[in-house]
């Protein structure tokens, strides 16, 4: 079955510290993969997204994720982060053909910032 | 990326009746989605709705309590019907972009919070 695992549950880092974020999936292929950040109260944000090419993908707000085959896993990773970083992170998969892109989310990992 | 709305964007119900979530989008899209994040929980798709076709319903959603319309290419609603406490969520409409023929990714509206009471 398809599936999308985030082991943490709850990560705190202080401010300036760096960051990784684990997601690790199960998928007959390789699939669509995409980080997506959600703060208090809000709707969900593209972070970025990785569908081929170069395994390390660039997005917004200074964060990069890294595509790895030989372990399924595609992680989010900061060098510095800031206070406004805190919030919930849902990594997600979705088919690599299809007419239609169905998103599977993992469960999600909160990011405390300690000042 | 496309601007999504959602109205209202939180509710508080009474048991025992409905709600109907609008989503509206800034410009026409193929592939709209609902999802539903219940509390500290992660997003499981409800339904795709394409416009001038039925909505397409995952495992343990059903059209009569998740009535979706999609009248045009812009505009869906989503009903929550017959609500219970157990409905309480957050319910997120996205549309997909479309690169070739595919949906490659999908962009999010900040969410209708429900809670019944």
């Amino acid at each position: 079955a398809q599936s999308v695992t985030q082991p943490d549950i709850h990560i705190t880092v202080s401010e300036g510290a760096s960051l990784e974020l684990r997601c690790n999936y199960s998928y007959g292929a390789t699939p669509y993969l995409f980080w997506y950040v959600q703060s208090p109260g809000q709707g969900l944000q593209l972070l970025l997204k990785y569908f081929s090419g170069d395994t390390l993908v660039q997005g917004i707000k200074g964060f990069e994720a890294e595509f790895k085959r030989s372990q399924s896993s595609f992680n989010l990773r900061k060098p510095s982060v800031h206070w406004s970083d805190a919030a919930e992170y849902f990594c997600a998969v979705g088919p690599p053909r299809g007419g239609y892109n169905k998103l599977i989310f993992g469960a999600g990992t909160r990011l405390a910032v300690h000042p | 990326s496309a601007v999504i709305s959602q109205k209202p964007s939180r509710d508080i119900c009474q048991r025992g009746t409905s709600l109907t979530i609008q989503c509206q989008v800034d410009s026409q899209v193929t592939m709209m989605f609902w999802y539903r994040q219940q509390p500290g929980q992660s997003l499981t798709l409800i339904a795709t709705a394409n416009q001038g076709s039925e909505a397409t319903y995952e495992s343990g959603f059903v059209i009569d309590k998740f009535p979706i319309s999609r009248p045009n290419l812009t505009f869906s609603t989503l009903t929550v019907s017959n609500m219970s406490p157990e409905d309480s969520s957050i319910y997120l409409c996205s549309v997909g972009s479309l690169a070739g023929g595919i949906t490659v990714e999908q962009f999010f509206g900040p969410g209708t919070r429900l809670t019944v009471l």
